[in-house]
C-alpha cells in the first residue's frame, strides 16, 4: 500500500544535538512537506519542497534544515540553533494538482 | 497569504448531538478548503475538502461542510455525535499558486459525553 513513512516514532536527544527524523513516501508525490505541532498552534509549516533538489523556507524555518535528494525522501534535521525543538512534526505529500495530501503518522521529539 | 480561523479551541457536546465546528477562511483568490481529524499522537486524516466543485461537501463518518462565499465560512457539521467522534478537527486552506502549502487553523478539541 502506498502511504508515507516516518521514522522513529518518538526521539529523545539531549540539548545541543543536531537530530534527523526521516520522511519517506511512495506515492510518487511530487511535493512534500514538514510541519510542526504545538498545543493550541495548530500546524506550522516548517519547509515544503515541489520538486527533487529544490526546496523552500516556511513560517517556521529557523534552526532547521531539509534535503530533497530523492523525489521519495525528504529528511528534517532539527539543529541546536532551534530554541525549542521539543514538539510533534508530521511530514505530508500532494500530487502536482495539490488537492491530495497524504500525512505521516508524526514523530515526538523530546529535548532534554 | 491565506489564513483560517477556528472559533472555539475546545468543543463539548452530548453524544446523538449536533456538532458544529466553525471554520472561517481568509483569501483573495477562489481556496481550496479542507477539514482533518487527528486522533492522540497520529497523523491527520481528511474528512472532506471542497475544490470549488459543489457548495455543500460529503465526508468521511457522517460529517458534511458548506462553504459560503459571503461569509467566508466553512463550518463543519455533523447530526449526531458519537463517541468516537471525539478528537481534534483542523480546518485547512491552499490556494492555486500558493506553493501548493496547507494553511491550517489552530484546532478545536472536541469531547462528546454520555
Amino acid at each position: 500500500d502506498g502511504g508515507i513513512t516516518q521514522s522513529p516514532k518518538y526521539l529523545f536527544r539531549k540539548e545541543g544535538q543536531n537530530v534527523t527524523l526521516s520522511c519517506e513516501q511512495n506515492l510518487n508525490h511530487d511535493a512534500m512537506y514538514w510541519y510542526r505541532q504545538d498545543p493550541g498552534q495548530g500546524l506550522r509549516l516548517i519547509y515544503y519542497s515541489q520538486i527533487v533538489n529544490d526546496f523552500q523556507k516556511g513560517d517556521i524555518a529557523e534552526g532547521y534544515s531539509v534535503s530533497r535528494e530523492k523525489k521519495e525522501s525528504f529528511p528534517l534535521t532539527v539543529t541546536s540553533a532551534q530554541k525549542n525543538p521539543t514538539a510533534f512534526y508530521l511530514c505530508a505529500s500532494s500530487n502536482r494538482d495539490s488537492l491530495n495530501y497524504t500525512f505521516g503518522s508524526g514523530t515526538r521529539l523530546t529535548v532534554v | 497569504a491565506q489564513s483560517v480561523t477556528q472559533l472555539g479551541s475546545h468543543v463539548s457536546v452530548s453524544e446523538g448531538a449536533l456538532v458544529l465546528l466553525r471554520c472561517n477562511y481568509s483569501s483573495s483568490v477562489p481556496p481550496y478548503l479542507f477539514w482533518y481529524v487527528q486522533y492522540p499522537n497520529q497523523g491527520l486524516q481528511l474528512l472532506l475538502k471542497y475544490t470549488s466543485a459543489a457548495t455543500l461537501v460529503k465526508g468521511i463518518n457522517g460529517f458534511e461542510a458548506e462553504f459560503k462565499k459571503s461569509e467566508t465560512s466553512f463550518h463543519l457539521t455533523k447530526p449526531s455525535a458519537h463517541m468516537s467522534d471525539a478528537a481534534e478537527y483542523f480546518c485547512a486552506v491552499s490556494v492555486t499558486g500558493g506553493g501548493n502549502k496547507l494553511t491550517f487553523g489552530t484546532g478545536t478539541q472536541l469531547k462528546v459525553e454520555l
